[in-house]
């Protein structure tokens, strides 16, 4: 199947510090990707819609300003953590979706998963 | 409002006994439903994934899924379960395809299963 990287793996900040978060599609081009949040031990909560050149859509109780997100080409989604608190510390994963051949039988938008980036905000 | 339920938060088993993984949506449209497993500190990989069709759908690593229309499940089975097997599983439900392709999923809580020799 298709490959979704996310970069970086692991990351620590000091509180107060942004932290960005990269979702690369490596051999498709995905003009939807979505960012989820995932607490330990809980479900991944989606975040945001990210669409390629235009603005992201943010579920509801997302704080658009504290989590920027950027969808500038078709391989790259980037989600920026601004002033990052503790609380911001969690697990992100994102998916693309590749995209749709418009023939019977071809591709129908799946969708890949990351590898996740844990982010720890001391 | 589409939902997901998983019944059961753990489900400890023992090494090739065989395992039933539950799952209810709720929905007043038609759905998709897929079966990710995760293990820890990774993304998710698809299992199965149930578009029309058949209703018993068979995926990866031996598991199987069978969608109940009636009684809106989707639970996920395997005969014979392996040490490997232990992971995180995840139910999840959509309403389909958009224009574009696969609209956004909404995940159930997720299910431990926990294989012991």
């Amino acid at each position: 199947g298709a490959v979704v990287s996310q970069h970086p793996s692991w990351v620590i900040c000091k509180s107060g510090t942004s932290v960005k978060i990269e979702c690369r599609s490596l051999d498709f081009q995905a003009t939807t990707m979505f960012w989820y949040r995932q607490f330990p031990k809980q479900s991944l909560m989606l975040m945001a819609t990210s669409n390629e050149g235009s603005k992201a859509t943010y579920e509801q109780g997302v704080e658009k300003d504290k989590f920027l997100i950027n969808h500038a080409s078709l391989t790259l989604s980037t989600l920026t953590v601004t002033s990052a608190h503790p609380e911001d510390s969690s697990f992100y994963i994102c998916s693309a979706r590749e995209p749709t051949s418009g023939t019977p039988g071809g591709s129908y938008g799946e969708l890949f998963f990351g590898e996740g980036s844990r982010l720890t905000v001391l | 409002a589409q939902s997901v339920t998983q019944l059961d938060s753990q489900v400890p088993v023992f090494e090739e006994a065989p395992v039933e993984l539950r799952c209810n949506y709720s929905s007043s449209v038609s759905v998709y439903l897929f079966w990710y497993v995760q293990y820890p500190n990774q993304g998710l990989q698809l299992l199965l994934k149930y578009l029309s069709g058949s209703t018993l759908v068979k995926g990866i690593n031996g598991f199987e899924a069978e969608f109940n229309k009636s009684q809106t499940s989707f639970h996920l089975r395997k005969p014979s379960v392996h040490i490997s097997d232990t992971a995180e599983y995840f139910c999840a439900v959509t309403l389909g395809l958009d224009f574009g392709g696969y609209n956004k999923l909404i995940f159930g809580a997720g299910t431990r299963l926990a294989v012991h020799p």
